[in-house]
């Protein structure tokens, strides 16, 4: 079976740093996805891991570990506008196409 | 702006009707996913289509049906619906290739079932 485990809210304060994490359990991985959502809009593509390490990308960094089935996003330097909620989502190819499982998403509230 | 395009944007239905949805995928992509998202929730996968034939399918029953066109946009079509059909559906366009290109989503069809 699959499944997408990820931490339901989080608060930071404007020009912090945050980690969100996400553990997965999947048979058929082929990379992992985060994507940011804003409330009643579509998902938003921030980054993508398929080999262990760490992927950066402006002020937002991801980091995979198969072996561990982790990952975490890491965003610098928070604004008012990363308020979002933010979507891990696994790309499993085990049924012979490729379809993103996604977790359930991490609110992210961002203050002043 | 990612060139995928849903319509419509919101939509009411009442209870036990049918609706279609409509989505025009990003030029060059060839595969269109559909996913329902529920309030509070991550988008779940309904089903892909490639060169007009359905791909694979997630844990949705057969009143959700779709279709994908030659220019490679795509329908979905729900029957009998029920209260809990009440969610926001992504339609999604890639590549038919199986590497880092990332799912471009469209912004939604916002369906309410009363």
């Amino acid at each position: 079976g699959q499944n997408i485990d990820q931490p339901t809210e989080m608060t930071a304060t404007e020009g912090a740093i945050v980690q969100i994490n996400c553990t997965y359990q999947t048979s058929g991985f082929n990379g992992l996805f985060w994507y940011q959502q804003h409330a009643g809009e579509a998902p938003t593509f921030l980054s993508y891991n398929v080999l262990d390490g760490l992927e950066e990308k402006g002020r937002f960094s991801s980091f995979l570990s198969r072996s561990k089935g982790y990952s975490y996003l890491l965003l610098k330097e928070l604004q008012m506008k990363d308020s979002a909620s933010y979507l891990c989502a696994v790309r499993d190819l085990n049924t012979g196409f490729q379809k993103l499982v996604f977790g359930t998403g991490t609110r992210l509230l961002v203050s002043p | 702006e990612t060139g995928v395009t849903q319509s419509p944007t919101h939509l009411i239905k009442t209870r036990g009707q049918q609706v279609t949805l409509r989505c025009s995928s990003q030029s060059g992509h060839n595969t269109v996913s559909w996913y329902q998202q529920a309030l509070g929730q991550g988008p779940q996968f309904i089903f892909q289509y490639y060169r007009e034939e359905e791909n694979g399918r997630g844990n949705f029953p057969p009143r959700f049906s779709g279709l994908q066109f030659p220019n490679y946009s795509s329908e979905l079509n729900v029957n009998a619906l029920e209260l809990d059909d009440s969610a926001l559906y992504l339609c999604a366009s890639s590549p038919h290739r199986q590497d880092g290109t990332e799912a471009f989503f469209g912004q939604g069809t916002r369906l309410t079932v009363v």
